[in-house]
């Protein structure tokens, strides 16, 4: 199994820009999960996802911010309009079941927004 | 609402001791607590977990953490360091819904030779 895999692995932007971040969860896994990470706020949980559908978007940021997950094997982060305060990395990660063997955590996508 | 702590922003250790790297935890109910360690530019990395059973929980790469209710602790440990444990750790506990992990703020361990 290839893991979870996100694209692109770096994007850099300028303000004001849209910005698609893509992910592929593991095969089989029902849930899946985007987080965003800064130094200052540390590990933020932004939205999940339950065969398919948005079970708690409460960590969205604002408006600006949306994901989808079309099917079973493919997930977007969006971000319209950018802005510098969203660099970051953003991960993805996704489990079977309620997770109790674990959650299984993509490379990330280092977004810098000039 | 379910959170964790880590007091400790870094430790620093000799190659060769012990290590220990703190968390404790506040949770409703029962806690379904995680270790996970970032590599620099890596993802996160699953070390252990604890649901239920034994408080010693063994885990990968040498580690364990004991669970203690008491304290509402979850310590990960590991007897003799090594350079390449170096890394970002992470603690984190189920959220009360039983769906998605929050996280620790995370704490450096630097391994020195």
């Amino acid at each position: 199994d290839a893991g979870v895999i996100q694209s692109p692995r770096h994007e850099v932007t300028e303000m004001g820009q849209e910005v698609t971040l893509r992910c592929k969860p593991i095969s089989g896994h029902n849930s899946l999960f985007w987080y965003r990470q800064t130094m200052m706020r540390g590990l933020e949980l932004l939205i999940y996802f339950n065969n398919n559908v948005p079970i708690d978007d409460s960590g969205m940021p604002e408006d600006r911010f949306s994901a989808k997950m079309p099917n079973a094997s493919f997930s977007t982060l969006k971000i319209q309009p950018s802005e510098p305060r969203d660099s970051a990395v953003y991960f993805c990660a996704s489990i079977a079941g309620t997770g109790t063997y674990g959650y299984t955590f993509g490379s990330g996508t280092r977004l810098t927004v000039v | 609402a379910q959170s964790v702590a880590q007091p400790e922003d870094q430790v620093n250790v000799a190659e060769g001791n012990p290590l220990t790297v703190k968390c404790t935890y506040s949770v409703s109910g029962n806690p379904y607590l995680f270790w996970y360690v970032q590599y620099p530019n890596r993802g996160l990395q699953f070390l252990l977990k604890y649901i239920t059973g034994d408080n010693l929980v063994k885990g990968s790469y040498g580690f364990e953490a004991e669970f203690n209710k008491s304290q509402t602790s979850f310590h990960l440990k590991k007897p003799s360091a090594l350079v390449s444990d170096s890394a970002l750790y992470f603690c984190a506990v189920r959220n009360q819904a039983g769906t998605a992990l929050i996280f620790g703020k995370g704490t450096t361990l630097s391994v020195s030779s």
